[in-house]
């Protein structure tokens, strides 16, 4: 069973521009919120992680929106660059570590 | 520090056999989480050890089953292999638990044929 949805499954976007990757919960014990991000031939790597006590949290260019009532969070690529084209993961995990991925958005940003 | 390495990085096995994939973690990491990643599921959660103890087991079949060692380095086993075995299998570590930052390695492409 999907436990995390995400969306959108492909994503185009100008050089410059705003990239948002939305995803959903269902199981309300997760409390660790990380996107990752994978290119060609390469495993995923660690991108930016929120809890559920902050509502946004930003590093450089990326930012996780979280909303807790909701069960959703979501990833802001500002500026995007050609070289941010990659495919994006949101996952969750509880206190027992299992961590559970969405589908993946494959993000595309063109010069 | 060396990052996850994961070996064999590619295989091929015929349908009915068994694999054995190997992952040495970051040093000081003690806990190795596996994932199977397939276009159609996605990346999908195996197991996770710590301290040589099988501490969570995802949705899989008793065919694929792992230990790991006293030096935190771990090995998957699926045996009686299926076409649908076909994937990318992604190790990775972390410090104390699963939902500390997790590194994953380059994984193994392993294909059933």
């Amino acid at each position: 069973q999907q436990q995390v949805k995400q969306s959108p499954q492909s994503l185009i976007v100008q050089k410059g521009g705003i990239s948002i990757i939305n995803c959903a919960y269902e199981n309300t014990a997760f409390d660790y919120f990380p996107w990752y991000q994978q290119f060609p031939g390469k495993g995923p790597a660690l991108l930016i992680a929120i809890r559920p006590d902050v509502s946004e949290k930003k590093e450089g260019r990326f930012t996780i929106s979280f909303n807790k009532s909701a069960k959703q969070f979501s990833l802001h690529i500002m500026d995007s660059q050609p070289g941010d084209s990659a495919t994006y993961f949101c996952a969750a995990s509880s206190v027992r570590g299992d961590m559970r991925f969405g589908a993946g958005t494959r993000l595309t940003v063109k010069p | 520090k060396a990052g996850v390495t994961q070996t064999p990085r590619y295989l091929i096995k015929t349908r009915g056999q068994q694999v054995t994939l190997s992952c040495s973690p970051i040093s000081g990491h003690r806990s190795v989480s596996w994932y199977q990643q397939t276009p159609g599921q996605g990346l999908q959660f195996l197991f996770e050890y710590f301290s040589e103890t099988q501490r969570n087991k995802g949705n899989f079949p008793g065919r694929f089953s792992g230990r790991q060692f006293s030096n935190s380095r771990s090995e998957m086993n699926v045996s009686t292999l299926e076409l649908g075995d076909s994937a990318l299998y992604l190790c990775a570590s972390s410090l104390m638990t699963g939902k500390d930052e997790q590194f994953f390695g380059p994984g193994t492409r392993l294909t059933v044929l």
